[in-house]
């Protein structure tokens, strides 16, 4: 399957401030998805991110606080704007695993810590 | 209630022991069944996956599962100390090919 690169890998931020995930997949694909894992938490999709469009987010998540980039097949952003300490969590990048099986992989992840 | 019911430990075995994790669902519409090893401060890494039910094996690894009771299973033979992570069951639906719900994991320690 696919290998993801994410970049930064952690990272600690000011209240307030923005950082922006990259994300690079070793080969191409239609569709990219951004998760968040809280401390704790299990994951939960943040976005989908298709070349070419606008991302389609999922209910509690929107643009303004996440915006998305998909410029071409392999690469992807996702951005925490306005971080507050509640946005300390995991972001992970990921992929399809397997052609027409809902199966994903995931990239290590980019832990963000926000004081 | 959650779609996906995952007890979160910790579970603390023997080198050596049989481990059994377990996860319930609700929604009877999932097919793909995923099992997930997480390592501290890594991304999850997919260690199987089964369509509808039935098992699957893998080395040390056996994955169930049983939709008549919405519930999955993954066993680990002859646990190693390496094992020791923690470890999300995942579950998708067809018709909605993008997203996967996920149990909070379970945390598991084997120990020498």
């Amino acid at each position: 399957s696919a290998v993801i690169s994410q970049k930064p890998s952690r990272d600690i931020c000011q209240r307030g401030t923005s950082l922006t995930i990259q994300c690079q997949v070793d080969s191409q694909v239609t569709m990219m998805f951004w998760y968040r894992q809280q401390p704790g938490q299990s994951l939960t999709l943040i976005a989908t991110a298709n070349q070419g469009s606008e991302a389609t987010y999922e209910s509690g998540f929107v643009i303004d606080k996440f915006p998305i980039s998909r410029p071409n097949l392999t690469f992807s952003t996702l951005t925490v704007s306005n971080m507050s300490p509640e946005d300390s969590s995991i972001y992970l990048c990921s992929v399809g695993a397997l052609p027409g099986a809902n199966v994903l992989t995931f990239g290590a992840g980019s832990r963000l810590t926000v004081l | 209630q959650k779609e996906v019911e995952q007890d979160p430990g910790p579970l603390s075995v023997p080198e050596g022991a049989i481990v059994s994790l377990n996860c319930t669902y609700s929604n009877s519409a999932f097919q793909y069944f995923m099992w997930y090893r997480q390592y501290s401060r890594k991304g999850p890494e997919l260690l199987m996956y089964t369509y509808s039910s039935g098992n699957k094996e893998d080395g040390r690894f056996t994955a169930q599962v049983d939709k008549s009771s919405k519930y999955i299973s993954l066993f680990i033979r002859d646990s190693q100390p390496s094992d020791s992570a923690t470890y999300l069951c995942a579950m998708s639906a067809p018709y909605n090919t993008d997203k996967l719900i996920f149990g909070t994991g379970t945390r598991l320690q084997v120990f020498p």
